[in-house]
């Protein structure tokens, strides 16, 4: 157990649709990251928050936005979902901005 | 930017036996390296890193892996692997100060008894 958890587990919803999936990262650790895996493109990173701004962006839609809070969790936001979209969603989490990352147990998503 | 291509897709072995698994980079600047794994419906767990220093690195549950820039490769690598190790294992590279990897598409090692 790495100590980030991520809610829901499973989600099924269906194209057009907007979902919210959360994060809480370790205890103490101020920066979060979140991560797509999908059979098409492998692993990626989407981005990357610290201490509630954003720090980091990578391959990330424009459909998809995501948040840090002030108690540290996070959410990231699918908008419009097409059936592309469905992967699984890692958050990760790290002490300082650039430090090791423990991966949560993933958020499967799927869009039918 | 960097890219990450690990060779094999599949590695299949026998418990008690060695395995190496592949992985070469490109990068035009200097770089870190890790190996990730990931169990069975679960998340990525760091392996082991290279930031600077010994071109060896060993990491947890027995594996190492060496920094062989000329080569730019970063193999992992078991001398005795278990059922358990039965997983799909990721290389990654980040430039040097970020940790921020780009991933390979994984290696499915898969242990037979």
């Amino acid at each position: 157990d790495s100590g980030v958890t991520q809610t829901p587990k499973h989600l099924i919803t269906a194209t057009g649709q907007r979902v919210t999936l959360r994060c809480s990262p370790r205890s103490g650790d101020l920066s979060v990251y979140w991560y797509q895996q999908s059979l098409d493109q492998g692993l990626q990173f989407l981005i990357q928050y610290y201490n509630g701004e954003e720090r980091a962006k990578g391959n990330i839609l424009e459909r998809f936005s995501a948040q840090q809070f002030p108690d540290l969790h996070s959410e990231l936001n699918l908008s419009s979902l097409e059936l592309g979209d469905s992967a699984l969603y890692f958050c990760a989490s790290s002490v300082v901005l650039a430090g090791e990352q423990y991966f949560g147990p993933g958020t499967r998503l799927t869009v039918t | 930017a960097q890219s990450v291509t690990q060779l094999d897709s599949q590695v299949p072995v026998f418990e008690e036996a060695p395995v190496e698994l592949r992985c070469n980079y490109s990068s035009s600047v200097s770089v870190y390296l890790f190996w990730y794994v990931q169990y069975p419906n679960q998340g990525l767990q760091l392996l082991l890193k290279y930031l600077s220093g010994s071109t060896l690195v060993k990491g947890i549950n027995g594996f190492e892996a060496e920094f062989n820039k000329s080569q730019t490769s970063f193999h992992l690598r078991k001398p005795s692997v278990h059922i358990s190790d039965t997983a799909e294992y990721f290389c990654a590279v980040s430039r040097e100060g970020s940790y921020i990897p780009t991933f390979g598409r994984g290696t499915s090692l898969i242990v037979h008894p």
